[in-house]
């Protein structure tokens, strides 16, 4: 079975423009969570969507938002984007909504704002 | 809110010798348990999890942790360090609330191995 994957592996960005992170579950897998991480706050959650529907969001600002499609692959996006968006930002699946359940990471995505 | 604490940012053992790292958690309500390691460049891959089935979970990589409840803690052990044990060790802590659930993480601790 695929694991989780996201694309891009890489993005390099500029202050002030927007960017589009996808995330594309295991297989079966309905619930979807987003962390960012960086080397000053570790890894802090973002949020998480499950059958389409956000059940739980981090404290971030409003310029972080996202979404899931049917087949629950999930995208993030970043709107007017700061230097301190610089971060590798992890996406999770799990069968349900995590609690017990195990959330599977894909590889990441590490996003450089210049 | 729950929270986590991971003593000790930086670990170095030797090869052969115990690899202990320490978690410390703080819930209202029975917790869910996770410990990761992250190597370079790479997602994070669950090494073992508490969910209350067992106080002593083992794991993958001869890795293992027991809940103590008293102590409010979730150590991971492994008894004799491998060189490709290095690698960054993650902490977390789940709880079912009313707004939907999440993972809280510890700050990390990376573990050297010297040969």
């Amino acid at each position: 079975k695929a694991g989780v994957t996201q694309t891009p592996r890489y993005l390099i960005k500029t202050r002030g423009q927007q960017v589009t992170l996808s995330c594309s579950p295991i297989s079966g897998h309905r619930s979807v969570s987003w962390y960012q991480q960086t080397p000053g706050q570790g890894l802090q959650f973002l949020f998480e969507y499950f059958s389409e529907t956000q059940r739980n969001k981090g404290n971030f600002p409003g310029r972080f938002s996202g979404r899931q499609f049917s087949n629950s692959r999930s995208e993030m996006n970043v709107s007017t984007l700061e230097l301190g968006d610089s971060a590798l930002y992890l996406c999770a699946s799990s069968l349900a909504l995590a609690g017990a359940e195990t959330q599977y990471f894909g590889p990441g995505t590490r996003l450089l704002v210049l | 809110a729950q929270s986590v604490t991971q003593l000790g940012s930086h670990v170095s053992v030797s090869e052969g010798a115990l690899v202990l790292l320490r978690c410390n958690y703080s819930s209202s309500v029975p917790p869910y348990l996770f410990w990761y390691v992250q190597y370079p460049n790479q997602g994070l891959q669950l090494l073992l999890k508490y969910t209350s089935a067992a106080t002593l979970v083992k794991g993958i990589n001869g890795f293992e942790a027991e809940f103590k409840k008293s102590e409010t803690s979730f150590h991971l052990t492994k008894p004799s360090a491998h060189m490709s044990d290095a690698a960054e060790y993650f902490c977390a802590v789940s709880v079912v609330e009313a707004a939907g659930n999440k993972l809280t993480f510890g700050g990390g601790t990376r573990v050297l191995v010297k040969p």
